[in-house]
């Protein structure tokens, strides 16, 4: 079957660094992309890794390895205002809904002064 | 400005009533999508709209149908509302469909209570 796995919670200081983990069991893989949620607003588009390695985009970094199914979005710097959810959503080749977004539940950062 | 707006943000309804949801983005993008988000859970995707008049059923559609008549527009109704449907619903949408790379843009989400 299809699953996304995350955290639910992760703690950090301020200056520090952040790492938020995601698994992913599904039926095929076309890529995974990461959306920042902060409370009571809407889930904001971040990374989008289809290969493995490293994408170092300054503040956010984004890791693959498709043969582990496994990733992890890299907050380095921390600040205060980086306490939000972080989804992870791994698409799929779906049959009946082409290209299927299936979303991790979320792990909640709490970034602490 | 790009924008995904739904409406209305805040909804009470009865158990039984029927709920209308309405979203709009303004950047001509093909590709619509309704999800529900609850406490502890992933986005759950209810409908997607790939255009005008086609719709495809998600993962949850059971309870839910949706109408896109203009591109621009895409509505979530809930015939007979029941409790279980109490969530927060997000609209969002896409250029093409869920392609390698697409992003997704969302809106502010309707958060619906049934009692």
């Amino acid at each position: 079957g299809q699953g996304v796995e995350q955290p639910a919670k992760l703690m950090s200081v301020e200056g520090t660094f952040a790492r938020v983990n995601c698994t992913y069991s599904t039926s095929g893989f076309n890529g995974l992309s990461w959306y920042q949620q902060r409370e009571g607003q809407a889930p904001v588009f971040l990374s989008y890794v289809v290969l493995d390695g490293l994408k170092d985009s300054g503040h956010f970094s984004t890791f693959l390895s498709r043969s582990n199914g496994y990733s992890y979005l890299l907050l380095t710097e921390l600040q205060i205002k980086d306490s939000a959810s972080y989804l992870c959503a791994v698409r799929t080749p779906g049959t009946q809904v082409v290209g299927q977004l299936t979303f991790g539940r979320g792990t909640r950062l709490q970034v602490y002064a | 400005d790009m924008k995904v707006t739904q409406m209305p943000r805040y909804l009470i309804k009865r158990m039984g009533e029927n709920v209308l949801l309405e979203c709009g983005q303004d950047m001509s993008h093909e590709t619509m999508y309704w999800y529900r988000q609850d406490p502890g859970l992933g986005l759950q995707l209810i409908y997607i709209s790939y255009d005008v008049d086609s719709n495809s059923e998600g993962d949850i559609p059971k309870g839910y149908r949706v109408s896109r008549k203009k591109r621009e527009h895409f509505s979530l109704i809930l015939d007979s509302a029941k409790t279980n449907q109490t969530s927060v619903y997000f609209c969002a949408s896409s250029l093409y469909g869920t392609g390698v790379g697409n992003t997704l843009y969302f809106g502010e989400g309707s958060r619906l209570i049934v009692v």
